[in-house]
C-alpha cells in the first residue's frame, strides 16, 4: 500500500506566484483533509472532502486559497497569489469512516516557502 | 478559546520517568478522541484511540473524562525514543478532526 502521496515535497516560490499542491489519497478512503502546520498555530484544518464533495472549508484563510477534488484519487490545493505568510508545511490526509474509529493517514507533507 | 487545548511544554524528563499530558476540548458533542505522535519534520501518526472506559497499550494509558471534557495520556518508563510531540485530536460525528497544538516531550539519558 503506497499510502497518501503528496507532491512536491518542497516548493520555493516568489511572492505573487501561483502554487499548486497535489495529493493522492489511499484507495478506498472516502475522506480527504488538507491541513497547514506552522510553529505559531500548530496544525490547522483548511478544508475536508467526503466522497469528493467539500464539506467544510471554514478553515481556508481567504479567497487566495482554493481546493478541488475532481475524483476519488486526486486533490489539489491552490494558492494564488502566494504571500510570505503562506509559508508552512501543508499536509494531506485521508481516512475511512468505518464504525467508530476514524484513523487519519497523513502524507509526508509539502514544505512551502514563499520568498 | 481554541477547540482543543494542550500545554505545549516542553516536558523534559529522565529515562524511566512517568509523564502525563492533558488536553481539554470545548465541544461537548465531540464523539471520538485520539492521541497522535509527531516526530520532528515528519507527519503525524496515530498513537492510540481514547475510549470512555480508558485504555492501555503497553507503556501508554489514555483516559477520557466526558464530564470535564478532558483527555489524558500517561507514559510509563519513558524511553529516549518517546521524544516527540504528542497531539490530542477530537472529532464530532461529521468526520472533522481537530488537532491540539501539541505537547513536546524530551526524554534525557
Amino acid at each position: 500500500d503506497a499510502g497518501v502521496i503528496q507532491s512536491p515535497r518542497h516548493e520555493v516560490t516568489e511572492m505573487g506566484q501561483e502554487v499548486t499542491l497535489r495529493c493522492k489519497p489511499i484507495s478506498g478512503h472516502d475522506y480527504l483533509f488538507w491541513y497547514r502546520q506552522t510553529m505559531m498555530r500548530g496544525l490547522e484544518l483548511l478544508i475536508y472532502f467526503n466522497n469528493n464533495v467539500p464539506i467544510d472549508d471554514s478553515g481556508m484563510p481567504e479567497d487566495r486559497f482554493s481546493a478541488k477534488m475532481p475524483n476519488a484519487s486526486f486533490s489539489t490545493l491552490k494558492i494564488q497569489p502566494s504571500e510570505p505568510r503562506d509559508s508552512a508545511v501543508y499536509f494531506c490526509a485521508s481516512s475511512f469512516l468505518g464504525g467508530e474509529l476514524k484513523k487519519l493517514f497523513f502524507g509526508s507533507g509539502t514544505q512551502l516557502s514563499v520568498l | 478559546r481554541k477547540e482543543v487545548e494542550q500545554d505545549p511544554g516542553p516536558f523534559n524528563v529522565p529515562e524511566g520517568a512517568t509523564v502525563a499530558f492533558n488536553c481539554t476540548y470545548s465541544n461537548s458533542a465531540s464523539q471520538s478522541f485520539f492521541w497522535y505522535r509527531q516526530d520532528c519534520r515528519k507527519e503525524p501518526k496515530l498513537l492510540m484511540s481514547v475510549y470512555s472506559s480508558g485504555n492501555e497499550d503497553g507503556r501508554f494509558t489514555a483516559q477520557l473524562n466526558r464530564a470535564s471534557q478532558y483527555i489524558s495520556l500517561l507514559i510509563r518508563d519513558s524511553k529516549l525514543s518517546d521524544s516527540a510531540t504528542y497531539l490530542c485530536v477530537v472529532s464530532g460525528n461529521t468526520g472533522k478532526l481537530i488537532f491540539g497544538q501539541g505537547t513536546t516531550l524530551q526524554v534525557k539519558p
